[in-house]
């Protein structure tokens, strides 16, 4: 499977709820990172967390990595209907400068 | 400070044709990636430049090209265009590791 893989999900959910998305990836990275993307637009820079890092939090924002599991969760908490959107991981294996996205999940958060 | 600026945002063009797209990045950023996603394939790399060369290239056909200019602008442009390319082509820049900024993308429709 493509490195950068999140577990293909649809969430929907209630506004004031909290969405959790996850990913996993195969090889060594350098930092993994999560992007949010509107409608098939461009995507916007949620937050990085590099290899040596297990926790990183920014707002509502809840990023952890487990190298020895080679997976990270992303959890938004007490999402707003602005939150609907499709979340990317993208990995950087660091020194090629190119990022291997997942599939993306699909957040709907409903008023 | 400004985006990452695309131009044009949309485009259709018939099979056989040539495209070209163009990015600017933001001001400073010396490296410029660019993407292509569609439904099927998700988010792959095309290639990515840093002081006018190109230092790394996804798998993609040599119909699909590159170039970046001396005050960091990059342009790709696909040649003989296939149906298959139709997607949102996405240019990316960033100055360390730190993580990319995503322009708004160019759709391009093959019909």
């Amino acid at each position: 499977s493509q490195q950068g893989e999140e577990d293909p999900q649809a969430l929907s959910i209630q506004e004031g709820e909290n969405a959790t998305m996850n990913c996993s990836y195969k090889t060594s990275i350098n930092n993994l990172q999560w992007y949010r993307q509107n409608s098939g637009r461009g995507l916007v820079h949620l937050i990085l967390i590099r290899s040596n890092e297990r926790e990183k939090h920014s707002g509502r924002l809840r990023v952890t990595l487990d190298t020895s599991k080679k997976s990270s969760s992303l959890l938004i908490t007490a999402s707003r209907a602005a939150d609907t959107a499709s979340y990317f991981c993208a990995t950087d294996a660091g020194g090629n400068n190119r990022l291997a996205f997942g599939k993306g999940n699909q957040v709907v958060v409903i008023p | 400070k400004a985006g990452v600026t695309q131009t044009p945002r949309y485009l259709i063009k018939t099979r056989g044709q040539q495209v070209t797209l163009s990015c600017s990045p933001i001001s400073g950023h010396r490296s410029v990636s660019w993407y292509q996603q569609t439904p099927g394939q998700g988010l792959q790399f095309l290639f990515e430049y840093f002081s006018e060369t190109q230092r790394n290239k996804g798998n993609f056909p040599g119909r699909f090209s590159g170039r970046q200019f001396s005050n960091s602008r990059s342009e790709m442009n696909v040649s003989t265009l296939e149906l298959g390319d139709s997607a949102l082509y996405l240019c990316a820049s960033s100055s360390s590791d730190y993580g990319y900024t995503f322009g708004s993308g160019t759709r391009l429709t093959v019909v």
